[in-house]
């Protein structure tokens, strides 16, 4: 069975701080797919990553980060100095051939919160 | 990158009404679309998966009375909540899946549906 799990249900930072949004996943399939969604208040859901399990090397995109590592089955997100306009709820997902028609599985999601 | 559109984006309805909710995908072909639930402060929960000619799967707890979903053709799908009540209010997320690896899902900007 696949599983995410997103143990920060809120977090509060002030702006230009750093921030580190913590996923965990189980899935049995050696080969799968991770990846990154931000909410903001309007609903959309915003595609930030999709990373496959065969590459470990981290991901940089501005000022958002990605570090992935099989040996803890982690995939964590960091956005360095953060802004208001980040403030939102992230969600982290898998994907795995074992998973029902190939279906993401998500996490709780993470509030972010963006203080001026 | 591709474009899922839903229809409507919010939606008032009478208790004991029926609403149909659209899902397209504007620039390719899905053969499998899905369809999401959302409450507030929660997370996605996949409702169905809808298979272009076929009859969708619901996932256990979904009544399928309840939520028609039709897909018939490559780029529509439809939800339609049949004798809606307060308690199906929500915000509703479609997506549409590219075939073959890696699988990409699009998601729509999502509807939210008031039951009165």
């Amino acid at each position: 069975a696949q599983k995410v799990t997103q143990a920060q249900t809120e977090i509060s930072v002030v702006e230009k701080e750093d921030v580190t949004l913590d996923c965990v996943y189980e899935t049995r399939d050696t080969t799968y797919y991770l990846f990154w969604y931000k909410q903001p208040p309007s609903g959309e859901l915003v595609f930030l990553i999709r990373r496959n399990s065969f590459d470990e090397q981290n991901e940089i995109s501005g000022r958002y980060s990605w570090n992935f590592q099989k040996s803890t089955s982690s995939f964590n997100f960091t956005i360095t100095a953060s802004q208001v306009v980040d403030s939102a709820v992230y969600f982290c997902a898998l994907r795995a051939p074992s998973g029902s028609a190939r279906q993401l599985t998500f996490g709780s999601g993470t509030q972010l919160t963006v203080l001026p | 990158g591709a474009v899922v559109s839903q229809h409507p984006s919010r939606v008032i309805c009478k208790s004991g009404t029926s609403v149909k909710i659209e899902c397209r995908s504007l620039d390719f072909q899905a053969t499998t679309m899905f369809w999401y639930r959302q409450f507030p402060k929660q997370s996605l929960m996949l409702m169905a998966t809808s298979n272009e000619g076929s009859k969708a799967t619901y996932e256990q707890g979904v009544e399928k009375d309840k939520f028609l979903i039709n897909h018939a053709s490559l780029t529509l799908s439809t939800l339609t909540v049949t004798s809606a009540h307060p308690e199906d209010s929500s915000f509703y997320i479609c997506s549409a899946r590219l075939t073959g690896e890696p699988y990409e899902q699009y998601f729509g900007p999502g509807t939210r549906l008031t039951v009165t």
